[in-house]
């Protein structure tokens, strides 16, 4: 069965350093890998996904994540943190044609 | 085109009642997740619809059921409230429904409390 893990429940960083969160994942076939991320009370909205088109996917608010099969990895890296991406984020996997299943989330912390 | 709308948007509920929620989802999505959101549990998937049917589970008991409409309008109900059903409700959105690489589009969520 798939499953996500995502190591650290908080992430602390100063603004401008770089941001990574940790997404290992268990797929017995190739998976479709997502990042969510939730600002307060609001729902989830998409950053990016991999679909095996390429490894280096780029996401939005610059955001990116490397698909690693060899590490069944899939972090998400931004080089400078802002402010404004203080929130929780969720790594999510898919086989074909069930469900989606997310991570435990990682709340990033951005202090000034 | 409008996002994915929840409604209520807040509810506070007693033990042992029942609630219903409702989901509107992007014109033209046919397919309606629901999960629940909780600190300790995370996010779990409820059950997803597909132009009417139920076509994916998740691991809840039955106290918890959902509907969709022809529109693909959906509701959610759970029935005789527990206290661990405290969390946020959110319903997604898509075009063909859960798997692949079918993006999911979220609603804000209802925050449902049991007192």
């Amino acid at each position: 069965a798939q499953s996500v893990t995502q190591l650290g429940s908080h992430v602390s960083v100063s603004e401008g350093a770089l941001v990574l969160l940790r997404c290992n994942y268990s797929s017995s076939v190739p998976p479709y890998l997502f990042w969510y991320v939730q600002y307060p009370n609001q729902g989830l909205q998409l950053l990016l996904k991999y679909t095996s088109a390429a490894t280096l996917v780029k996401g939005i608010n610059g955001f990116e994540a490397e698909f690693k099969k060899s590490e069944t990895s899939f972090h998400l890296t931004k080089p400078s943190a802002h402010m404004s991406d203080a929130a929780e984020y969720f790594c999510a996997v898919s086989e074909s044609l069930q469900k989606l299943v997310f991570g435990t989330g990682t709340r990033l912390l951005v202090s000034p | 085109k409008a996002g994915v709308t929840q409604t209520p948007r807040y509810l506070i509920k007693t033990r042992g009642q029942q609630v219903t929620l409702s989901c509107s989802p992007i014109s033209g999505h046919r397919s309606v997740s629901w999960y629940q959101q909780t600190p300790g549990q995370g996010l779990q998937f409820l059950f997803e619809y597909f132009s009417e049917t139920q076509r994916n589970k998740g691991n809840f008991p039955g106290r918890f059921s959902g509907r969709q409409f022809s529109n693909s309008r959906s509701e959610m109900n759970v029935s005789t409230l527990e206290l661990g059903d405290s969390a946020l409700y959110l319903c997604a959105s898509s075009l063909f429904g859960q798997g692949a690489d079918n993006e999911q589009f979220f609603g804000p969520g209802t925050r449902l409390t049991v007192l």
